[in-house]
């Protein structure tokens, strides 16, 4: 009975790269959240996706930030164009259903852009 | 829009001991979910224990329990026979209930130490 699974747990690169973050959810879940957390921050929220669909991305930075949920795979957070700025840690959390009590989350990616 | 406010940055318990981790929180809704949860060195985010708002009772589980103030908008956690794997940062959370709630709203945490 798998958890929330991210990779890479640990990712670093250059400004201007990509990075790219994956998350499988839990087994039977299909509606994912991605979090960051800042250093010395809480976690806030950046975006909720169901299979094929973005439901809320009202936490999104306007550019170089996207996510997306495919039918088959991995949800992907994907950020181009790197700055440092951007280093955080990544959580995603997946539910049955939207309004589910609880949010199960992954161990997260840790992001350094150097 | 909600928001929570952790006061205590940072607290200091000696093993075996009990401690009390502050929250309060702001909201206009009379249905809401608070919760707790624990982030380790490992960085996994943990729940460590949820409370539903329309319940009166404060929630338990084990060593942790919860004072839930509804009137006062306050939501502490009490750890009990501190343990020295207790020691993390913890963040509590709102969450709106009902049809399209989701978005879960933390504070910026306290980091708690167990001194053996």
């Amino acid at each position: 009975n798998a958890g929330v699974m991210q990779n890479p747990r640990h990712l670093v690169r250059r400004r201007g790269q990509e990075a790219r973050l994956r998350c499988s959810p839990m087994k039977g879940h299909s509606h994912v959240y991605w979090y960051r957390q800042l250093p010395e921050e809480g976690l806030k929220f950046m975006v909720y996706l169901q299979k094929e669909n973005i439901i809320d991305e009202s936490g999104m930075p306007k550019e170089r930030f996207s996510a997306e949920f495919p039918k088959e795979g991995p949800s992907i957070l994907r950020i181009q164009q790197v700055v440092r700025g951007d280093s955080a840690a990544y959580f995603c959390a997946s539910s049955p259903k939207m309004d589910s009590r609880e949010q199960y989350f992954g161990p997260g990616t840790r992001l350094t852009v150097t | 829009a909600q928001t929570v406010t952790q006061s205590q940055p940072e607290m200091s318990v000696q093993e075996a001991e009990t401690v009390t981790l502050s929250c309060t929180y702001d909201t206009s809704e009379s249905d809401y979910y608070l919760f707790w949860y624990k982030q380790p060195p490992s960085r996994q985010m943990i729940l460590v224990i949820r409370q539903e708002a329309y319940k009166q009772q404060n929630a338990t589980e084990n060593r942790f329990s919860v004072n839930f103030q509804k009137a006062a908008k306050s939501f502490s956690l009490k750890i009990s026979d501190s343990q020295l794997g207790d020691a993390a940062m913890y963040f509590c959370a709102y969450r709106s209930e009902g049809a399209g709630s989701y978005q879960l709203t933390f504070g910026k945490g306290t980091k708690l130490s167990v001194i053996p």
